[in-house]
């Protein structure tokens, strides 16, 4: 079946730094790739999302580009602010399936220290 | 902007009681979802419903529970004997054929 693999958190990076989360996925068809930003206590919101192949997402600083070669969305952000810090899903939502359901990752906790 | 609400935002029940959960998604929404998340573990998929029926479960959504959408507005999930490990977060969403869904800010169910 589908499945998403992201990096095992915390990670944890001084301001400024700049973050890479990896996500690799499989899939049976053709997915629509998201991140979706979990703020402690919060729900979920939508922070990219990328329909095609080299497709780039990009949202508040963040950038993921969909690449069908090597089956990976990683996100990515050139300098993390301490307001950052949260929990962040990469997900998968296959076309072929007819109910769209996402398939989500494990989540990666990022920790921004001032 | 629109957006998925979801009611209550905290309910604590004993074990063995019924909860139904609340959900409104998006008014020109066709597809519907439930979604669960264990403290510190990921989301996961239960059900998701179209054209007034389910078209998908997983194998969590077992016969204690059941979703419905009553009035044409209200999206529900319904645990008919909750248990221990049912609770979660309960994360409703909602979406259109573009493939993206807008989520609820969730339901924290604590089964006691």
């Amino acid at each position: 079946g589908d499945s998403v693999t992201q990096m095992e958190g915390p990670v944890t990076l001084s301001e400024e730094a700049f973050l890479t989360i990896n996500c690799t996925y499989t899939a049976t068809g053709y997915p629509s790739l998201f991140w979706y930003v979990q703020y402690p206590g919060e729900g979920l919101q939508l922070l990219l999302k990328a329909t095609k192949a080299d497709d780039k997402g990009s949202n508040k600083g963040f950038e993921a580009t969909y690449r069908k070669e090597t089956t990976s969305f990683h996100l990515e952000k050139g300098s993390v602010q301490v307001s950052d810090s949260a929990v962040y899903f990469c997900a998968l939502s296959d076309r072929d399936s007819g109910t769209y359901k996402y398939i989500f990752g494990t989540g990666t906790r990022l920790k921004v220290l001032a | 902007e629109p957006e998925v609400t979801q009611t209550p935002s905290h309910q604590v029940t004993q074990m063995g009681q019924e909860v139904i959960l609340r959900c409104v998604p998006i008014s020109n929404h066709l597809y519907f979802y439930w979604y669960r998340q264990i403290l510190g573990q990921k989301v996961e998929f239960l059900v998701s419903f179209y054209n007034n029926e389910i078209s998908e479960k997983s194998e969590i959504f077992d016969d204690q529970f059941s979703v419905e959408r009553p009035d044409g507005s209200n999206f529900t999930l319904k645990i008919r004997s909750t248990k221990l490990e049912d609770s979660a977060m309960y994360f409703c969403a909602s979406g259109i054929l573009s493939y993206e869904q807008y989520f609820g800010p969730g339901t924290r169910l604590t089964v006691t």
